[in-house]
């Protein structure tokens, strides 16, 4: 079935650092990318949804300038969390679909900031 | 109204049991349906969409009531490794619009 890659799985670092997450379809090209973020106890919150080549479009809420995404190729898209503080701690799961129905997700991102 | 409201459990059933988790969302507009699966501190993986006829995939079975806005899953057989939670997906427009709701939690205990 389709694959979807996140890397880093895991990322502890100290406040003010930028993060950046990648998320990669390995055997399909992704129209489109999703970057999901979920607390403890909570369900998926949709941050913004990524097409190539084009801007990302962002959930109310969700601050553009901190969360920059990027979306260069038909397989890969990156989240990076500029100046990360303690509350951006956080999974955060990127998906991907085609022009199938259903999405398929990455392993997810725990970040944690100190 | 949340888009999607599922129950959140838990679910504590034995082994052998069969349980149903319904999920109801608001937009009339929804388009396509799913159940996806969660393990703890992992990420969903899809355990299958919802048909306007009725889906059958072994001992899981999803059903759609549109009239009412409704799906539902039901598990039949609990093994211990259905211990998880279900999350419903609604999928308002196209693939660009996926609302998720909140996840029922399903322990199965021997």
């Amino acid at each position: 079935g389709a694959v979807v890659s996140q890397h880093p799985s895991r990322v502890i670092c100290k406040s003010g650092t930028s993060v950046k997450i990648e998320c990669r379809s390995l055997d399909f090209q992704a129209t489109t990318m999703f970057w999901y973020r979920q607390f403890p106890k909570q369900s998926l919150m949709l941050m913004a949804t990524s097409n190539e080549g084009s801007k990302a479009t962002y959930e109310q809420g969700v601050e553009k300038d901190k969360f920059l995404i990027n979306h260069a190729s038909l397989t890969l898209s990156t989240l990076t969390v500029t100046s990360a503080h303690p509350e951006d701690s956080s999974f955060y799961i990127c998906s991907a679909t085609s022009y199938t129905s259903a999405q398929h997700f990455g392993d997810g991102t725990r970040l944690s900031i100190l | 109204r949340k888009e999607v409201e599922q129950d959140p459990g838990p679910f504590n059933v034995p082994e052998g049991a069969t349980v149903a988790f319904n999920c109801t969302y608001s937009n009339s507009a929804s388009q396509s349906f799913f159940w996806y699966r969660q393990d703890c501190r992992k990420e969903p993986k899809l355990l299958m969409s919802v048909y306007s006829s009725g889906n059958e995939d072994g001992r899981f079975t999803a059903q759609l009531n549109r009239a009412s806005q409704y799906i539902s899953l039901l598990i039949r057989d609990s093994k211990l490794s259905d211990s998880a939670t279900y999350l419903c997906v609604v999928n308002v427009r196209n693939n660009n619009d996926m609302r998720f709701g909140a996840g029922t939690r399903l322990t199965v205990k021997p």
